[in-house]
């Protein structure tokens, strides 16, 4: 069975700071796997998507990069955050026909 | 883009009442309308979907239908129970890539 893991659980930063997040998937080779976000309350954007290693497209522009460098692994960063980077950030992968499967997610407060 | 428009915003039932959902999309590029549930503080998860070539997709106590011509689908879902409260979203695939449009999403509360 697939399993998706994301990391951190939760983070509080502060605004101008870094940030990374991640996520793993164990038990499917070459997944197409998306970075979605979430504000409180508010629908899902897709962020991000990557059906292979080294290769990601961008769906929106909120200031973030992502970057797929293996096969199981997808990465959400920023080298400056903003108010307005807080939300629910989940990364998800997708085994076809509009089937998407969320890790467990990361809650980012931005200080 | 594609625009996909969930209503009511929000809803409370009573338990063992029929909660109904509403969905309405512009045009599809693939053939495909998941649900998906969110309870909170919690990731979504898939909870029902149909296929463009159905007009209803029935799984226990939820049921999708869906009208075509008019580019509606609703969600039903059937002696609703207090475990059922959450956020419930409709979807809309965007092709090969998994792309999902995702709705503004229903808030449901169901009382005992």
């Amino acid at each position: 069975a697939q399993t998706i893991h994301q990391w951190p659980v939760a983070e509080i930063k502060a605004v101008g700071s870094p940030l990374s997040l991640g996520c793993t998937i164990k038990g499917k080779s070459s997944p197409n796997l998306y970075w979605y976000w979430q504000a409180t309350g508010g629908t899902l954007q897709q962020l991000f998507y990557s059906i292979t290693v080294g290769q990601v497209e961008s769906v929106v522009q909120l200031n973030l990069s992502a970057s797929r460098p293996k096969d199981d692994q997808f990465i959400l960063s920023t080298e400056k955050l903003l108010l307005s980077h807080s939300g629910f950030y989940l990364c998800a992968w997708s085994p076809g026909q509009g089937r998407v499967f969320f890790g467990k997610g990361t809650r980012l407060t931005v200080v | 883009q594609q625009q996909v428009r969930q209503s009511p915003q929000s809803l409370t039932v009573w338990e063992g009442e029929t909660t109904i959902l509403n969905c309405s999309y512009e045009d599809s590029t693939f053939d495909y309308f998941p649900w998906y549930r969110q309870f909170p503080g919690k990731s979504p998860a898939l909870l029902i979907a149909i296929s463009l070539v159905s007009n209803k997709k029935e799984d226990g106590r939820f049921t999708i239908f869906f009208n075509k011509r008019e580019k509606k689908l609703s969600l039903h879902i059937t002696d609703s129970q207090p475990g059922d409260s959450a956020t419930y979203f409709c979807a809309d695939t965007g092709g090969l890539s998994g792309k999902l449009t995702f709705g503004e999403g229903t808030q449901v509360t169901v009382i005992s």
